[in-house]
């Protein structure tokens, strides 16, 4: 119950294309659900994150989708660029234990 | 201001050695946690330390492994009689004590077991 699905595990899109990346949780009581980037050799950084009160939130060409019922939310990339070429990691946690769980990533690969 | 600090980047070890890796945390950060990230995997929790608070050791994949946190700062990983599987990157990442504070996350020590 403490798993988060994530998929696919690579995307290959062209440059200007839509990335899609989703997950699914099974945990109720999850209440956060941010979205982390990673380069190679680097740790992980925060790129957006939504409470599960809203059903999206979109910081410039990036978007979160929230499906509260059907437990499952998505990361869309619009006008994907090669600089967007990263593993992106979906996670979730609740306010009772603030341990971020996180999905197994999926590498994108943007080519111009 | 500085990031989260690990140490050392990389580290070669044979089969059987003790390793310990290092976590300077943001200052003030009253958070921190372990993960670890094996080769095409997602990241694995290892274990938390909030404040003062009795660490969630709950993520810790044998007894071989173990963790403390000095004086609330600097957090050191120890992996004893070190196996294979063992080999991933181990990452560190330090929050504010706040609800959903994000986590700044270290560039990680590649650990190799030969």
């Amino acid at each position: 119950q403490q798993q988060v699905k994530q998929s696919p595990q690579s995307l290959i899109v062209q440059k200007g294309g839509i990335s899609i990346i989703n997950c699914a949780y099974e945990n109720t009581a999850f209440d956060y659900f941010p979205w982390y980037q990673q380069f190679p050799g680097k740790g992980p950084a925060l790129l957006i994150a939504i409470r599960p009160d809203v059903s999206e939130k979109k910081e410039g060409r990036f978007t979160i989708s929230f499906n509260k019922s059907a437990k499952q939310f998505s990361l869309h990339i619009m006008d994907s660029q090669p600089g967007d070429s990263a593993t992106y990691f979906c996670a979730a946690s609740s306010h009772n234990t603030d341990k971020l769980i996180f999905g197994t990533g999926t590498r994108l690969q943007v080519f111009p | 201001g500085a990031g989260v600090s690990q140490s050392p980047s990389n580290k070669v070890t044979e089969k059987g050695k003790d390793v310990e890796l290092r976590c300077d945390p943001i200052s003030g950060h009253t958070a921190l946690y372990w993960y670890r990230q094996s080769l095409g995997q997602g990241l694995e929790f290892l274990i938390y330390f909030q404040g003062n608070s009795a660490p969630d050791k709950s993520g810790l994949p044998s007894d071989r492994f173990s963790a403390e946190r000095t004086g609330g700062s600097v957090s050191t990983l120890t992996i004893q009689r070190t196996q294979q599987e063992d080999s991933a990157v181990y990452l560190c990442a330090s929050t504010l004590n706040r609800a959903n504070s994000p986590l700044h996350f270290g560039n990680g020590t590649r650990l190799t077991v030969t």
